[in-house]
């Protein structure tokens, strides 16, 4: 079992570019969350989905933030515009059951 | 929501003392605690958790206590060692039968120091 796949580990963009983070959830895993980190506001709930389906965006900072899992094992989180205040790690957490099984994270930098 | 205050924010205690971290919750329907412990450039990774019909859960050298009427829960670690040093946070949840979403709440964390 390879565990949650996230990538890139490491993002450096320029402001205004568009940003695609990448996961691979764990087989079989029905709950795919999303969440942000930083250090003023710890860990953020961005959104989730079950079953490949939508069910809380309310998470998402504003429109520049997009979200879609197409299939059982794959998701992604878009930026577009980015800005430097979305500058944090980006988790992705693979969910059984209520078990919960992190990814590395995605360190994204914006200048 | 749910709000999950956690503290101290940071802790350092010599190797061999027993740490102490405290959170409380503010919604009285969750009954799921998890906690976490991240290391540095990985996700965090759940070490133990425990659910509202339980009052205490054990695992080796780690401890955690629930107190559902005072919506407080609290995790143990005994003869602290250095490869201890993390951050460690808490969360809460309400999981179950007929509407659970797994949806965690997490503390903001509180960084362990051991020191040698």
């Amino acid at each position: 079992d390879a565990g949650v796949i996230q990538s890139p580990r490491h993002e450096v963009t320029e402001m205004g570019q568009e940003v695609t983070l990448r996961c691979k959830p764990i087989s079989g895993h029905d709950y795919l969350f999303w969440y942000r980190q930083t250090m003023m506001r710890g860990l953020e709930l961005l959104i989730y989905f079950n079953n490949n389906v939508p069910i809380d965006d309310s998470g998402m900072p504003e429109d520049r933030f997009s979200a879609k899992m197409p299939n059982a094992s794959f998701s992604t989180l878009k930026i577009q515009p980015s800005e430097p205040r979305d500058s944090a790690v980006y988790f992705c957490a693979s969910v059984l059951r209520g078990g919960y099984t992190f990814g590395s994270g995605t360190r994204l930098t914006v200048v | 929501g749910e709000n999950v205050e956690q503290h101290p924010s940071t802790l350092s205690v010599q190797e061999g003392d027993s740490a102490v971290i405290k959170c409380t919750y503010s919604d009285s329907a969750s009954n799921y605690f998890p906690w976490y412990k991240q290391e540095l450039g990985k996700g965090p990774q759940l070490i133990i958790d425990i659910r509202s019909n339980v009052g205490e859960k054990k695992d080796q050298r780690i401890a955690v206590t629930l107190n559902k009427t005072a919506k407080h829960f609290s995790l143990h670690i005994t003869e602290t060692q250095p490869e201890d040093s993390a951050v460690y946070f808490c969360a809460a949840s309400t999981i179950g039968s007929g509407g659970s979403n797994y949806k965690l709440t997490f503390g903001k964390g509180t960084l362990l120091t051991v020191n040698p």
